[in-house]
């Protein structure tokens, strides 16, 4: 399996854009999670979604972020408008289950918002 | 809110030597997981604990997970160059909601 996908791997935008990023889960895993991770706050998860359905939101910073799952292979992260405090590594992660099961982490999307 | 600290944040190091990096927290957490991630790369992990009191070994690296479940530790043995990278422990809650928590990390440099 070629792993969890993301893309793009690194994005520049202007503030005040519409950013979308994008993940490629591994086939057959039923979680899927996007985090973010900068050097202030480290790790943070953002939003996971069980088999396509969004479970817990509660990491969301505000109401400029939005994330879609819209089938078992494919899920997006929505900044708009976008900031330069959103500046950060967004990674998405896939695991076959819930709870303790391993996450397998992309390589990553690089955000700098200017 | 909870939270979990890890220490020391930075520590270098030369090959061969012993190094221990705390994770600790005043959560129960039900399983710790720890994690290496390398510059560009996203974390992978390295071991899962469930037990209170657990010790699991992999290779040079010994990981366990306290008898309150409230923190967990990581030795490595005899350091070397390859051990170096960003090391993260993550708890995970359910007690109340499904909680998946990062701690601060550990920033390891191994020098040759």
């Amino acid at each position: 399996d070629a792993g969890v996908i993301q893309s793009p791997r690194h994005e520049v935008t202007e503030m005040g854009q519409e950013v979308t990023l994008r993940c490629k889960p591994i086939s057959g895993h039923d979680y899927l999670f996007w985090y973010r991770q900068t050097m202030m706050r480290g790790l943070e998860l953002l939003i996971y979604f069980n088999n396509n359905v969004p479970i817990d939101d509660s990491g969301m910073p505000e109401d400029r972020f939005s994330a879609k799952m819209p089938n078992a292979s494919f899920s997006t992260l929505k900044i708009q408008p976008s900031e330069p405090r959103d500046s950060a590594v967004y990674f998405c992660a896939s695991s076959l289950g819930g709870g303790a099961d391993t996450q397998y982490f992309g390589p990553g999307t690089r955000l700098t918002v200017l | 809110t909870q939270l979990l600290e890890q220490s020391p944040q930075f520590l270098s190091i030369q090959e061969g030597e012993n190094l221990t990096v705390y994770c600790n927290s005043s959560s129960v957490f039900s399983s710790l997981q720890w994690y290496r991630q390398e510059p560009g790369e996203g974390p992978v992990l390295l071991v899962t604990v469930v037990t209170g009191g657990e010790v699991k070994k992999l290779k040079r690296l010994t990981f366990q997970f306290g008898d309150a479940r409230k923190d967990s530790s990581l030795h490595i043995t005899a350091a070397q160059p390859g051990d170096t990278g960003l090391y993260l422990c993550a708890g995970f809650i359910t007690s109340g909601t499904y909680k998946y928590i990062f701690g601060t990390g550990t920033r390891l440099k191994v020098l040759a």
